[in-house]
């Protein structure tokens, strides 16, 4: 089955750090890939995706490459600020039984920045 | 890009009364919608795919008579938890699907006292 597994968290880091944030997936057939940021007190946001092999989604210098052969869809940044701190969600979209898209989540991982 | 909106964002009610949450699409139609409740420091759990003009689909183990979802149209579904009690606090969320993404609505935080 579909299933996606992100490192648990929480990670705390220093202003200006390199980040990496680690997710790998199971899935059957060609899923599309995403990062969602979850800001304290707020829903979800898209953050960045990539719907096939070796697309690299990017937006406010986060970064994550769709690698199939390694089934992973790490997410990173290289220098982090104190705005960062969120909870990050790991995703993938694949079709269910009834030929549905459906979202299949990672558990997230809370990041912690101080300054 | 496509906005979803949720409300009320926060909703405090005493035990045993109803509380109706809503989910809208502003700028596009969703014959599909995705009710997630989501615990302290714990991941999203769908409860429900919400589907225009048929009954939704529910997760096992989530009670359909308790938590009512109405797609009433092709831009609004309701979540309606009823006889609420205080293990039902917790963060409710909608989304809504277009093509390969999907667009969430800003949640809702229930407290029941």
């Amino acid at each position: 089955g579909n299933s996606v597994t992100q490192m648990e968290g929480p990670v705390t880091l220093s202003e200006e750090a390199f980040l990496t944030i680690n997710c790998t997936y199971t899935a059957t057939g060609y899923p599309s890939l995403f990062w969602y940021v979850q800001y304290p007190g707020e829903g979800l946001q898209l953050l960045l995706k990539a719907t096939k092999a070796d697309d690299k989604g990017s937006n406010k210098g986060f970064e994550a490459t769709y690698r199939k052969e390694t089934t992973s869809f790490h997410l990173e940044k290289g220098s982090v600020q104190v705005s960062d701190s969120a909870v990050y969600f790991c995703a993938l979209s694949a079709r269910n039984a009834g030929n549905n898209r459906k979202l299949i989540w990672g558990l997230g991982t809370s990041l912690a920045v101080n300054p | 890009g496509a906005v979803v909106s949720q409300h009320p964002s926060r909703v405090i009610c005493k035990s045993g009364t109803s509380v109706k949450i809503e989910c809208r699409s502003l700028d596009f139609q969703a014959t599909t919608m995705f009710w997630y409740r989501q615990f302290p420091k714990q991941s999203l759990m769908l409860m429900a795919t919400s589907n225009e003009g048929s009954k939704a689909t529910y997760e096992q183990g989530v009670e359909k008579d308790k938590f009512l979802i109405n797609h009433a149209s092709l831009t609004l579904s309701t979540l309606t938890v009823t006889s609420a009690h205080p293990e039902d606090s917790s963060f409710y969320i909608c989304s809504a699907p277009r093509g390969f993404e999907a667009f969430f609505g800003q949640g809702t935080r229930l407290t029941v006292v």
